[in-house]
């Protein structure tokens, strides 16, 4: 099984909301990643937690809160985004964090902020 | 800084037609390179991992090639079909890290 969920598929909010996206995979990978995805872009880094400890930070505005409470969980806290933070995030997953090793993304999180 | 480049941007062809997608990166000290597939609105779907050590990897009517010598690699489809349409992404890690680093992408229509 190569697959990792992400949930809401779908997600629209306003400026002042607090939200939150779930990435979850149980192929025993410990490393995890968040990408943002804008439309016909391809994707850009974000964060990367390797063994549950945050890794990567690719300077991402303090708005986007990263967690990992354990080695099949990755959530993103939002809070006061703004409208241009609208776009795909895709989750990944990978056995360990290196080069070697390949890459399985989930399905994404459409979001919208108005 | 790693680049990755993808041409065509776009591609249109007809059913059953063989096909190559080109993907040229700046760094040939690459540990791997991955090629993706993106449906509209979708996730990426990795169709191929080619390690450096390798020249090739295939994977039904998949077929991706690796150069480091010259920077590029390949993606070779066989007999195009309509459910083949989509987004081709390859992307590579940058400086040996797990940080990937994709190309634009090239749309690919296959036509019935």
């Amino acid at each position: 099984d190569t697959e990792v969920t992400q949930t809401p598929k779908h997600l629209v909010m306003g400026m002042t909301n607090k939200k939150s996206l779930k990435c979850e995979q149980h192929m025993g990978h410990r490393a995890m990643y968040w990408y943002k995805q804008k439309a016909k872009k391809p994707p850009e880094l974000m964060f990367v937690y390797s063994y549950e400890k945050l890794s990567i930070n690719e300077s991402v505005p303090s708005r986007f809160s990263p967690e990992c409470p354990n080695s099949s969980l990755l959530n993103l806290h939002l809070h006061a985004l703004q409208p241009e933070d609208s776009a795909l995030y895709l989750c990944a997953s990978s056995q360990v964090a290196s080069a070697s090793y390949e890459q399985y993304f989930g399905p994404g999180t459409r979001l919208t902020v108005t | 800084k790693q680049e990755v480049t993808q041409i065509p941007a776009a591609l249109s062809v007809p059913e059953g037609e063989n096909l190559v997608l080109n993907c040229s990166f700046t760094d040939s000290a690459i540990y791997n390179l991955q090629w993706f597939r993106q449906d509209p609105g979708k996730g990426l779907t990795s169709l191929l991992l080619i390690q450096s050590s390798q020249r090739e990897q295939t994977s039904g009517r998949l077929n991706a090639s690796l150069d480091k010598s010259s920077g590029r690699s390949t993606l070779y489809i066989a007999a195009s079909q309509p459910g083949d349409s989509a987004t081709y992404l390859c992307a590579d890690t940058q400086g040996g890290s797990e940080k990937l680093v994709f190309g634009k992408g090239t749309k690919l229509t296959v036509n019935p």
